[in-house]
């Protein structure tokens, strides 16, 4: 079963700080991987998308990687600012499909000041 | 103006009524999908459609049916609303990307979301 699972569920950080989300997923055949940032009431927005061939991709201060391999991802969030603080969700799509995302349950980031 | 606009943004209503999700886009994409989102799980897709012409059931159409009465416009619609349905609904869209091309996709972007409960 096509699956994404995202860790940890949620995380507390001081703003300034960098934090590294992370996302497996049980998808085949893969085609491509996206990290979204929803903010509370709001649709998700993109940050990246990455297809097979690419293992890292960065946006200002996301930085993005790709293990096709082991079917991990990370998203890393370099000096953390308070409007970072939102839910980070893991999209995987399947290439016989790849107009059906499949959601992982997002990880949700709150930074303090 | 917003690509992508959703009404209403906030809806209660009851048990066994009728209720409709209008989502309308200037981002002249084919492609339009409806979500829902409860907590604690990913976004999960009831109705997807191609164009006009074409529309198709996601993992969970059960009690919804959909109208696409324009490329532009995707209405969801419950004919029954049951307390389970409280939710949050999204609206995206996308273009139709390199079709069967391997590592393709179509990004998807979404509105801002209907905040449905039913009581």
């Amino acid at each position: 079963k096509n699956q994404v699972e995202q860790s940890p569920q949620s995380l507390i950080i001081l703003e300034g700080k960098n934090c590294t989300l992370q996302c497996n997923y049980t998808v085949s055949p893969f085609s491509n991987l996206r990290w979204y940032k929803q903010d509370t009431g709001r649709g998700p927005v993109s940050l990246t998308i990455m297809t097979f061939s690419e293992n890292t991709k960065s946006n200002r201060r996301y930085t993005a990687t790709l293990d096709a391999d082991t079917k991990q991802s990370s998203l890393h969030i370099t000096a953390s600012q308070l409007s970072d603080s939102a839910s980070y969700i893991c999209v995987v799509s399947a290439q016989d499909s790849s107009y059906k995302l499949i959601f992982g349950s997002g990880t949700r980031l709150l930074v303090r000041p | 103006d917003a690509d992508v606009t959703q009404t209403p943004r906030n809806r209660i209503t009851k048990t066994g009524k009728r209720i409709m999700l209008e989502c309308s886009q200037t981002k002249g994409h084919d492609r339009m999908y409806w979500y829902r989102q409860d907590p604690g799980l990913g976004l999960r897709l009831i109705y997807y459609s191609f164009d006009v012409k074409d529309i198709n059931k996601g993992e969970i159409s059960d009690g919804y049916s959909v109208s696409r009465q324009a490329q532009a416009k995707f209405s969801l619609s419950l004919e029954s609303a049951i307390p389970n349905q409280t939710a949050l609904y999204f609206c995206a869209t996308s273009d139709a990307g390199l079709a069967g091309a391997r590592g393709s996709y179509n990004e998807q972007f979404f509105g801002p979301g209907t905040r449905l409960t039913v009581l």
